[in-house]
């Protein structure tokens, strides 16, 4: 398996713009969670679905973030419109069901720059 | 107060010491406790998990837990330059797919 997929790796965007940021989970994984890290906060959950519903979005920080998982092979994190306190790497990962709840496999992250 | 504390460093150590990272935690609920290393510029991959007091060992690592102190830390022995890296703690109540993390231990081994 190729592991968890996010695309794009980097982004740099202006002030204002939509950003979308995407992912593909391992496939079989039943929960799918966003994350984003920074510096000063460190990492924290955004979001997260099980079977393709969104179980918890407490951790989203503004309705300017909003989630979707269409089917069980992808997700996507859209901000819009995008400020510059947006920029942070955004991680997607997913899990098991069974088996070890704990253990999320991570993507690589999107790097996120707004300007 | 966080839920899970840990000093985020950068802890820096001659390469082949112990390593000692460690995090608290306030919530008794915690049943399950992890460590995730992160390398620059990549996302976290599990190296550790527990869930009971005591320790377990895996190689050079070894994971210790103390619910009654509500006190975990994570050991590194023989260090190496290849284990510098971020290491994060984690933790889950039972039946809960959320994690509650720490701020993570930049750790920086010298050859």
């Amino acid at each position: 398996d190729a592991g968890v997929i996010q695309s794009p790796r980097h982004e740099v965007t202006e002030m204002g713009q939509e950003v979308t940021l995407r992912c593909k989970p391992i496939s079989g994984h039943d929960y799918l969670f966003w994350y984003r890290q920074t510096m000063m906060r460190g990492l924290e959950l955004l979001i997260y679905f099980n079977n393709n519903v969104p179980i918890d979005d407490s951790g989203m920080p503004e309705d300017r973030f909003s989630a979707k998982m269409p089917n069980a092979s992808f997700s996507t994190l859209k901000i819009q419109p995008s400020e510059p306190r947006d920029s942070a790497v955004y991680f997607c990962a997913s899990s098991l069901t069974s088996g070890r709840s704990d253990e999320q496999f991570f993507g690589p992250g999107t790097r996120l720059t707004v300007l | 107060q966080k839920e899970v504390e840990q000093d985020p460093g950068p802890l820096s150590v001659p390469e082949g010491a112990i390593v000692s990272l460690n995090c608290t935690y306030s919530n008794s609920a915690f049943q399950y406790f992890m460590w995730y290393r992160q390398y620059s510029r990549k996302g976290p991959e599990l190296l550790m998990y527990t869930y009971s007091s005591g320790n377990k060992e895996d190689g050079r690592f070894t994971a210790q837990v103390d619910k009654s102190s509500k006190y975990i830390s994570l050991f590194i022995r023989d260090s190496q330059p290849s284990d510098s890296a971020t290491y994060l703690c984690a933790m889950a109540m039972v039946s809960n797919y959320q994690l509650i993390w720490g701020a993570g231990t930049k750790l920086i081994i010298k050859p």
